[in-house]
């Protein structure tokens, strides 16, 4: 197995362009989950679906973030517009039951805006 | 919701010590704590879990323990190598939502 995909690996962006993330869960997986990462804030869970559906975006900073997974191996992050406060490494990562069972990170996206 | 705070935000040893990383959590739901090691630029990445019906886990130099009276748990390693040091994440998960701890940076001196 391929393990947890994402593109673009790097992104580099102007402030108030549009940036999306993608991602591919492993096979068979039911849970996908995305995080942020900063020196700032550390490990942060922005959103999570369950069989392709929004579980809790609780974690999703406000309303230039939004996800969606329209099937069960594709899902995207989109902000808009973005903002250098955005610039950070986003992490997506799938398990198989999501209760009690090991996450799979991908190697993430470094998201700089400038 | 779960608030997951880990000690000490850095460590330190020198090659062969042990080294030990403590996390305490809120939510007694909890019921999966894993520990995750993350080297500089790479993914988060499994090294050992433990469910809450077990106080105790072993894998050759890692082990983990768990008190869920006292709400916390530890990560031990012993005869450290330089290729230990990373920065090392514990979680608690509650109805299938990781909360992370901020993380330890360990250091391992040769």
């Amino acid at each position: 197995d391929a393990g947890v995909i994402q593109s673009p690996r790097h992104e580099v962006t102007e402030m108030g362009q549009e940036v999306t993330l993608r991602c591919k869960p492993i096979s068979g997986h039911d849970y996908l989950f995305w995080y942020r990462q900063t020196m700032m804030r550390g490990l942060e869970l922005l959103i999570y679906f369950n069989n392709n559906v929004p579980i809790d975006d609780s974690g999703m900073p406000e309303d230039r973030f939004s996800a969606k997974m329209p099937n069960a191996s594709f899902s995207t992050l989109k902000i808009q517009p973005s903002e250098p406060r955005d610039s950070a490494v986003y992490f997506c990562a799938s398990s198989e039951t999501g209760r009690g069972e090991t996450q799979y990170f991908g190697p993430g996206t470094r998201l700089l805006v400038l | 919701g779960e608030n997951v705070e880990q000690h000490p935000s850095t460590l330190s040893v020198q090659e062969g010590d042990s080294a030990v990383i403590k996390c305490t959590y809120s939510d007694s739901a909890s019921n999966y704590f894993p520990w995750y090691k993350q080297e500089l630029g790479k993914r988060p990445q499994l090294i050992i879990d433990i469910r809450s019906n077990v106080g105790e886990k072993k894998d050759q130099r890692i082990a983990v323990t768990l008190n869920k009276t006292a709400k916390h748990f530890s990560l031990h390693i012993t005869e450290t190598q330089p290729e230990d040091s990373a920065v090392y994440f514990c979680a608690a998960n509650t109805a299938g939502k990781s909360t992370f701890g901020d993380g330890t940076t360990l250091t391992v001196k040769p």
